[in-house]
Protein backbone atom coordinates (compact mmCIF):
# COMPACT_ATOMS: atom_id res chain seq x y z
CA UNK A 1 0.00 0.00 0.00
CA UNK A 2 0.92 3.39 -0.64
CA UNK A 3 1.93 6.34 2.16
CA UNK A 4 1.85 9.54 2.61
CA UNK A 5 3.47 11.53 5.12
CA UNK A 6 3.15 15.24 6.00
CA UNK A 7 5.44 15.15 8.97
CA UNK A 8 4.09 18.62 9.78
CA UNK A 9 1.04 19.96 10.73
CA UNK A 10 1.36 24.22 11.46
CA UNK A 11 3.97 25.96 9.36
CA UNK A 12 4.46 29.89 9.16
CA UNK A 13 6.33 32.28 7.18
CA UNK A 14 6.89 35.81 7.29
CA UNK A 15 5.19 37.81 3.97
CA UNK A 16 7.71 37.56 0.97
CA UNK A 17 9.86 34.94 2.70
CA UNK A 18 10.13 31.50 1.88
CA UNK A 19 9.05 28.39 3.15
CA UNK A 20 9.45 24.71 2.86
CA UNK A 21 7.33 22.00 3.09
CA UNK A 22 7.77 18.30 3.72
CA UNK A 23 6.39 15.29 2.15
CA UNK A 24 7.42 11.89 2.30
CA UNK A 25 6.01 8.57 0.24
CA UNK A 26 6.58 4.99 0.72
CA UNK A 27 6.34 2.77 -2.46
CA UNK A 28 7.65 -0.15 -4.17
CA UNK A 29 6.37 1.41 -7.60
CA UNK A 30 9.02 2.80 -10.25
CA UNK A 31 6.63 4.95 -11.81
CA UNK A 32 3.85 7.30 -10.46
CA UNK A 33 2.90 10.91 -10.12
CA UNK A 34 3.06 13.11 -7.24
CA UNK A 35 1.15 16.81 -6.48
CA UNK A 36 0.83 18.82 -4.39
CA UNK A 37 -2.84 20.54 -3.56
CA UNK A 38 -3.51 23.99 -2.33
CA UNK A 39 -7.03 24.21 -0.04
CA UNK A 40 -8.09 27.79 1.46
CA UNK A 41 -10.39 28.67 3.94
CA UNK A 42 -12.91 28.37 0.90
CA UNK A 43 -12.19 24.77 0.77
CA UNK A 44 -11.63 24.31 -2.65
CA UNK A 45 -9.10 21.88 -3.96
CA UNK A 46 -6.28 23.83 -5.99
CA UNK A 47 -3.55 21.82 -7.83
CA UNK A 48 -0.86 23.94 -6.90
CA UNK A 49 2.37 21.85 -8.85
CA UNK A 50 2.89 18.11 -10.28
CA UNK A 51 5.61 15.73 -10.74
CA UNK A 52 6.31 12.88 -12.52
CA UNK A 53 8.77 10.40 -11.41
CA UNK A 54 10.27 9.73 -14.12
CA UNK A 55 11.54 13.22 -14.81
CA UNK A 56 14.67 13.85 -13.39
CA UNK A 57 14.23 17.67 -13.50
CA UNK A 58 12.04 19.01 -10.39
CA UNK A 59 8.67 20.74 -11.33
CA UNK A 60 8.22 24.54 -11.17
CA UNK A 61 4.97 26.66 -11.51
CA UNK A 62 5.92 30.55 -10.64
CA UNK A 63 6.42 30.48 -6.96
CA UNK A 64 6.30 27.51 -6.24
CA UNK A 65 9.04 24.61 -6.72
CA UNK A 66 9.43 21.19 -5.86
CA UNK A 67 12.54 19.12 -4.59
CA UNK A 68 11.96 16.01 -5.95
CA UNK A 69 14.34 13.04 -4.29
CA UNK A 70 12.89 9.87 -5.82
CA UNK A 71 15.51 7.52 -3.63
CA UNK A 72 14.33 9.21 -0.81
CA UNK A 73 10.78 9.19 -1.64
CA UNK A 74 10.82 13.28 -0.90
CA UNK A 75 8.78 15.37 -2.46
CA UNK A 76 9.23 18.98 -0.75
CA UNK A 77 7.34 21.91 -1.69
CA UNK A 78 8.93 25.67 -1.84
CA UNK A 79 7.14 28.49 -1.77
CA UNK A 80 9.31 31.74 -2.35
CA UNK A 81 7.86 35.00 -1.91
CA UNK A 82 5.06 33.97 0.55
CA UNK A 83 2.03 36.18 -0.29
CA UNK A 84 -0.85 36.31 2.15
CA UNK A 85 -3.07 34.30 -0.15
CA UNK A 86 -0.97 31.29 0.35
CA UNK A 87 -2.52 30.72 3.53
CA UNK A 88 -3.98 27.58 3.10
CA UNK A 89 -3.75 23.96 4.06
CA UNK A 90 -1.40 22.06 1.88
CA UNK A 91 -1.81 18.35 0.52
CA UNK A 92 0.55 15.96 -1.01
CA UNK A 93 -0.36 13.32 -2.82
CA UNK A 94 0.87 9.91 -4.48
CA UNK A 95 -1.17 8.60 -7.07
CA UNK A 96 0.10 4.91 -9.25
CA UNK A 97 -0.17 5.15 -13.43
CA UNK A 98 -2.62 2.29 -12.94
CA UNK A 99 -5.95 2.21 -11.09
CA UNK A 100 -5.83 6.02 -10.99
CA UNK A 101 -6.25 6.21 -7.45
CA UNK A 102 -5.10 8.99 -5.18
CA UNK A 103 -3.39 8.83 -1.78
CA UNK A 104 -3.11 12.22 0.28
CA UNK A 105 -1.10 13.19 3.44
CA UNK A 106 -2.67 14.13 6.28
CA UNK A 107 -1.76 18.24 5.19
CA UNK A 108 0.21 20.75 6.45
CA UNK A 109 -1.51 24.07 7.06
CA UNK A 110 0.80 27.00 6.80
CA UNK A 111 0.08 30.56 7.60
CA UNK A 112 1.38 33.99 6.02
CA UNK A 113 1.79 36.61 8.70
CA UNK A 114 2.29 39.97 7.27
CA UNK B 1 -18.98 29.18 -14.33
CA UNK B 2 -17.35 25.54 -12.32
CA UNK B 3 -16.54 23.09 -14.14
CA UNK B 4 -16.80 20.60 -11.19
CA UNK B 5 -20.69 21.17 -9.13
CA UNK B 6 -21.43 19.76 -5.95
CA UNK B 7 -24.49 20.48 -4.55
CA UNK B 8 -26.02 20.55 -1.77
CA UNK B 9 -22.84 22.36 -0.40
CA UNK B 10 -24.11 22.11 3.39
CA UNK B 11 -26.21 19.73 4.66
CA UNK B 12 -27.44 18.55 7.86
CA UNK B 13 -29.15 15.72 8.58
CA UNK B 14 -30.42 12.60 11.30
CA UNK B 15 -28.88 9.62 12.24
CA UNK B 16 -31.02 6.90 10.07
CA UNK B 17 -31.79 9.34 7.44
CA UNK B 18 -31.08 8.30 3.75
CA UNK B 19 -28.90 11.08 1.76
CA UNK B 20 -27.72 11.51 -1.42
CA UNK B 21 -25.41 14.07 -2.59
CA UNK B 22 -24.66 15.06 -6.22
CA UNK B 23 -21.70 15.81 -8.42
CA UNK B 24 -21.86 17.26 -12.18
CA UNK B 25 -19.40 17.82 -14.66
CA UNK B 26 -18.51 20.03 -18.04
CA UNK B 27 -14.87 18.85 -18.25
CA UNK B 28 -16.17 15.78 -20.52
CA UNK B 29 -14.15 13.95 -18.56
CA UNK B 30 -14.69 9.88 -18.19
CA UNK B 31 -13.51 9.42 -14.79
CA UNK B 32 -15.12 10.69 -11.27
CA UNK B 33 -14.26 10.17 -8.09
CA UNK B 34 -15.88 11.02 -4.17
CA UNK B 35 -13.49 11.55 -1.27
CA UNK B 36 -14.17 12.66 2.17
CA UNK B 37 -12.11 14.61 4.39
CA UNK B 38 -11.20 14.71 7.89
CA UNK B 39 -9.57 16.55 10.22
CA UNK B 40 -6.25 15.12 10.72
CA UNK B 41 -6.81 12.33 8.12
CA UNK B 42 -6.54 14.01 4.81
CA UNK B 43 -9.13 13.21 1.94
CA UNK B 44 -9.95 9.48 1.69
CA UNK B 45 -11.23 7.71 -1.68
CA UNK B 46 -15.06 6.11 -0.93
CA UNK B 47 -16.06 5.29 -4.70
CA UNK B 48 -14.48 5.80 -8.13
CA UNK B 49 -15.91 5.24 -11.66
CA UNK B 50 -13.58 5.27 -15.05
CA UNK B 51 -17.17 5.56 -16.89
CA UNK B 52 -20.59 4.89 -16.49
CA UNK B 53 -20.25 1.00 -16.54
CA UNK B 54 -17.21 0.62 -14.32
CA UNK B 55 -17.71 2.13 -10.89
CA UNK B 56 -15.07 0.92 -7.88
CA UNK B 57 -14.72 0.29 -4.36
CA UNK B 58 -12.08 2.95 -2.64
CA UNK B 59 -10.10 2.70 0.74
CA UNK B 60 -13.68 3.59 3.25
CA UNK B 61 -16.67 2.24 0.65
CA UNK B 62 -18.77 0.58 3.60
CA UNK B 63 -21.81 2.75 4.14
CA UNK B 64 -21.53 4.05 1.43
CA UNK B 65 -23.29 3.81 -2.33
CA UNK B 66 -23.13 5.32 -5.81
CA UNK B 67 -24.83 5.69 -8.95
CA UNK B 68 -23.02 7.25 -12.49
CA UNK B 69 -26.27 8.57 -13.96
CA UNK B 70 -24.48 9.51 -16.74
CA UNK B 71 -20.64 10.35 -17.68
CA UNK B 72 -21.24 14.22 -16.36
CA UNK B 73 -23.17 12.79 -13.45
CA UNK B 74 -22.04 10.97 -10.63
CA UNK B 75 -24.10 10.51 -7.16
CA UNK B 76 -23.11 9.49 -3.39
CA UNK B 77 -25.92 7.83 -1.09
CA UNK B 78 -25.95 7.31 2.71
CA UNK B 79 -28.37 4.55 3.09
CA UNK B 80 -28.42 4.74 6.89
CA UNK B 81 -26.76 8.30 8.12
CA UNK B 82 -24.55 7.93 11.04
CA UNK B 83 -22.73 10.54 12.98
CA UNK B 84 -19.25 9.28 12.15
CA UNK B 85 -19.97 9.75 8.50
CA UNK B 86 -20.06 13.75 9.70
CA UNK B 87 -17.46 15.20 6.93
CA UNK B 88 -16.28 16.99 4.17
CA UNK B 89 -17.45 15.18 0.99
CA UNK B 90 -15.57 15.92 -2.45
CA UNK B 91 -16.15 14.94 -5.76
CA UNK B 92 -13.56 15.05 -8.05
CA UNK B 93 -12.80 13.97 -12.38
CA UNK B 94 -10.20 13.45 -14.40
CA UNK B 95 -8.96 12.31 -17.68
CA UNK B 96 -6.33 10.45 -19.13
CA UNK B 97 -5.54 11.52 -22.38
CA UNK B 98 -2.75 9.40 -22.73
CA UNK B 99 -0.56 6.27 -21.38
CA UNK B 100 1.95 7.74 -19.60
CA UNK B 101 0.22 11.38 -18.88
CA UNK B 102 -0.23 13.17 -15.90
CA UNK B 103 -3.21 12.77 -14.56
CA UNK B 104 -4.63 15.55 -12.44
CA UNK B 105 -7.89 15.07 -10.49
CA UNK B 106 -10.11 18.65 -10.52
CA UNK B 107 -12.05 18.73 -7.24
CA UNK B 108 -15.65 20.08 -6.94
CA UNK B 109 -16.29 22.75 -4.01
CA UNK B 110 -17.04 19.93 -1.17
CA UNK B 111 -20.23 19.25 0.35
CA UNK B 112 -19.95 19.95 4.30
CA UNK B 113 -22.26 16.88 5.82
CA UNK B 114 -23.51 17.17 9.60
CA UNK B 115 -25.51 13.89 10.79
CA UNK B 116 -26.75 14.17 14.38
Amino acid sequence: AQTVTQSQPEMSVQEAETVTLSCTYDTSESNYYLFWYKQPPSRQMILVIRQEAYKQQNATENRFSVNFQKAAKSFSLKISDSQLGDTAMYFCAFMKPTGNQFYFGTGTSLTVIP
Amino acid sequence: DADVTQTPRNRITKTGKRIMLECSQTKGHDRMYWYRQDPGLGLRLIYYSFDVKDINKGEISDGYSVSRQAQAKFSLSLESAIPNQTALYFCATSDPSRQGATDTQYFGPGTRLTVL
